[in-house]
């Protein structure tokens, strides 16, 4: 069965460029959505963004202007880049496949994270 | 909208029934999920389509959603179920994710 493991750096400085990569065990890149999310030391999940396997991505508002979202020509590895990082950006981070849900139209009525990487701890500190 | 609330923290006793809820607009619109988190562990998903039960999830564990209300059930709730539980759904637009701030579930 499909599997995810998040792979990068554990510590970078304020103002480096973090950069995760997620690799794909037991299928490939070939359809659902990719994604990202992270969980800050003692608080709650938040949603990153995603890329679609065909090539659209979409990401949080707040993170927006520092995130990109890229699937590897191997189509077996994704990979997260936040740019300028913070202490805030300071997170245990996973990468999960999203699937998605239609219906009876075509249209997307919601999708579900049913596989996660077991997560890597990013540290922002000087 | 785009946010979703979840009530902190709920308890239960041994063996009894317990309901946890997430309201949000999107919800009126947009499926949602529920996924259980374990202290140092990634989530794992429990509930998705509003009321569908992953194989491998115990049937303890159903769903259902009334108006911008989500809720996850859980009867003869056991000692295992204690974790923290979010819920998960596309915001109004549909394109972007979100999740609740989680309800910790303690077992009493």
């Amino acid at each position: 069965q499909v599997q995810l493991q998040e792979s990068g750096p554990g510590l970078l400085k304020p103002s480096e460029t973090l950069s995760l990569t997620c690799t794909v065990s037991g299928g490939s890149i070939d359809s659902h959505y990719w994604s990202w999310i992270r969980q800050p030391p003692g608080k709650g999940l938040e949603w990153i963004g995603y890329k679609y396997y065909s090539g659209f991505a979409n990401y949080n508002a707040s993170l927006k202007s520092r995130v990109s979202i890229s699937i590897g020509t191997s189509r077996t590895k994704f990979t997260l880049k936040l740019t300028s990082v913070t202490a805030a950006d300071t997170a245990v981070y996973f990468c999960a496949r999203e699937i998605p849900q239609y219906d009876v139209r075509g249209f997307l009525s919601g999708t579900a994270f049913d596989i996660w990487g077991q997560g890597t701890r990013v540290t922002v500190s000087s | 909208s785009s946010d979703l609330t979840q009530d902190p923290a709920v308890s239960v006793a041994l063996g009894q029934t317990v309901r946890i809820t997430c309201q949000g607009d999107s919800l009126r619109t947009y499926f949602a999920s529920w996924y259980q988190q374990k202290a140092g562990q990634a989530p794992i998903l429990v509930i998705y389509g509003n009321d569908n039960r992953p194989s491998g999830i115990p049937d303890r564990f159903s769903g259902s959603r009334s108006g911008h209300t989500a809720s996850l059930t859980i009867t003869e709730t056991q000692a295992e179920d204690e974790g923290v539980y979010y819920c998960n759904s596309r915001d109004s637009s549909g394109n972007l994710g979100v999740f609740g701030g989680g309800t910790k579930l303690t077992v009493l």
